[in-house]
């Protein structure tokens, strides 16, 4: 079973709206993170949020919000207010708690198969 | 504060080459994972290193080692290349247990 799935492969939106980009997730590891990746053309992973396992609120970054549903599994990344600048693979990820023999963490990200957004002008 | 840098940003190797491939992890930076990231997929973890040691594995045959050094810098090398190794591969550091921050990643083309 996928641990991460997106399934939107493409989305549109029109410049200055808002957008939805659908995350859902699947552990039984009561510790996990949840994370958004944007990924330009040029390749580069750029980190745009993060929510944990226990954060009771909504986890937000400037125009960035995470929509955090615990019981349904699904951690969705709304993009207010778009800009011609965000048009991009959006990659949503996941990192279960465990921790390894050397005393560091094995903190491997699950990626989903991404969301290619579009913004029009 | 640098952010992690890859070499070389592109390489162009025929099967059965064995290939290197750069990373230098962002300042304060401790732990470093690599990623393998096929076109039109997601990426797929590879391996970890902590403290100049292996971390956790994923599902990658031994063909694909690495290293870390003692600035935390570190090394993949892919022994025995295939066609289906060709893809972006993505270096990632962080301090333990936090985000982790790509670099721009290294494209290899196997021919």
């Amino acid at each position: 079973a996928q641990k991460i799935t997106q399934t939107q492969p493409g989305m549109f939106v029109q410049e200055k709206e808002a957008v939805t980009l659908d995350c859902t997730y699947d552990t039984s590891d009561p510790s996990y993170g949840l994370f958004w990746y944007k990924q330009p053309s040029s390749g580069e992973m750029i980190f745009l949020i993060y929510q944990g396992s226990y954060d009771q609120q909504n986890a937000t970054e400037g125009r960035y919000s995470l929509n955090f549903q615990k019981a349904r599994k699904s951690a969705n990344l709304v993009i207010s207010a778009s800009q011609l600048g965000d048009s991009a693979m959006y990659f949503c990820a996941m990192r279960e708690g465990s921790v390894s023999n050397y005393g560091g963490s094995q903190g491997n990200l699950i990626f989903g198969k991404g969301t290619k957004l579009s913004v029009k002008p | 504060e640098t952010g992690v840098t890859q070499s070389p940003t592109h390489l162009i190797k025929t099967r059965g080459q064995q290939v290197t491939l750069r990373c230098s992890s962002q300042s304060g930076h401790n732990t470093v994972s690599w990623y393998q990231q096929a076109l039109g997929q997601g990426p797929q973890f590879i391996f970890q290193y902590y403290r100049e040691e292996e971390n956790g594995r994923g599902n990658f045959p031994p063909r694909f080692s690495g290293l870390q050094f003692p600035n935390y810098s570190s090394e993949l090398n892919v022994n025995a290349l295939e066609l289906d190794d060709s893809a972006l591969y993505l270096c990632a550091s962080s301090k333990t247990q936090e985000t982790q921050y790509f670099g721009p990643g290294t494209r290899l083309l196997v021919l």
